[in-house]
């Protein structure tokens, strides 16, 4: 089967760091992706990792190590607008473009 | 400049009629893709494009079907709604650039309630 697994809720502090993980079990694997999406709002495009290591913009930097199945989104700074949803998906195909999700991790951050 | 617009954008049906819903882009990407989100489940897709007229099959394409005769237009129809099929709808295009950057893009959605 395949499985994407990342903690269902985290809750900081304004300005603190928060690093979201996620593991996955796939039948292929050519990137992982991050989303977020805000309540009653569509899911936005945050990073690719296709290749092992860090990715960076701005506060928000993605991490990926093909050989642990595993990576991790980490925002810095945070701020009350950063309280969203976060996906982690898999792309399984170098061309279609198929992703297959995780269910999300609830980012509650207080002031 | 909306990139991607879904029509309608909220409906309710009734059980066993057909709903058909509407995906509209102005970038002319070649893939499009339907997905469902449920309360619990993430994101699933149900159906995608790669071209007009060649579609396939996501991991829950039962009970829907999907047709492309533009580039622009990609339509999703539940032949025959149940109340399982309740759910936000997002349609997506795919925004790549060589092996290092893959995006989709996904418009504002759609929420259907089945009664």
């Amino acid at each position: 089967g395949q499985s994407l697994e990342q903690p269902s809720e985290v809750t900081a502090v304004e300005g603190a760091i928060v690093q979201i993980n996620c593991t996955y079990q796939t039948s292929g694997f050519y990137g992982l992706s991050w989303y977020q999406q805000h309540d009653g709002g569509a899911p936005t495009f945050l990073s690719y990792n296709a290749l092992d290591g860090l990715e960076e913009t701005g506060r928000f930097s993605s991490f990926l190590s093909r050989s642990d199945s595993y990576g991790y989104l980490l925002l810095q700074e945070l701020q009350m607008k950063d309280s969203a949803s976060y996906f982690c998906a898999v792309h399984g195909s170098s061309n279609t473009g198929k992703l297959i999700f995780g269910q999300g991790t609830t980012l509650q951050v207080k002031p | 400049d909306a990139g991607i617009t879904q029509s309608p954008r909220h409906k309710v049906t009734e059980t066993g009629t057909p709903v058909t819903l509407r995906c509209h882009q102005t970038e002319n990407h070649r893939y499009m893709y339907w997905y469902r989100q449920d309360p619990g489940h993430g994101l699933r897709l149900i159906h995608y494009s790669y071209g007009v007229k060649d579609t396939d099959k996501g991991e829950v394409s039962d009970g829907y079907s999907v047709s492309r005769s533009k580039t622009e237009d990609f339509l999703l129809t539940l032949e025959s709604a149940t109340s399982s099929q309740t759910s936000v709808y997002f349609c997506a295009i795919k925004r790549s650039q060589g092996l290092l950057y893959n995006e989709q893009f996904f418009g504002p959605g759609t929420r259907l309630t089945v009664l």
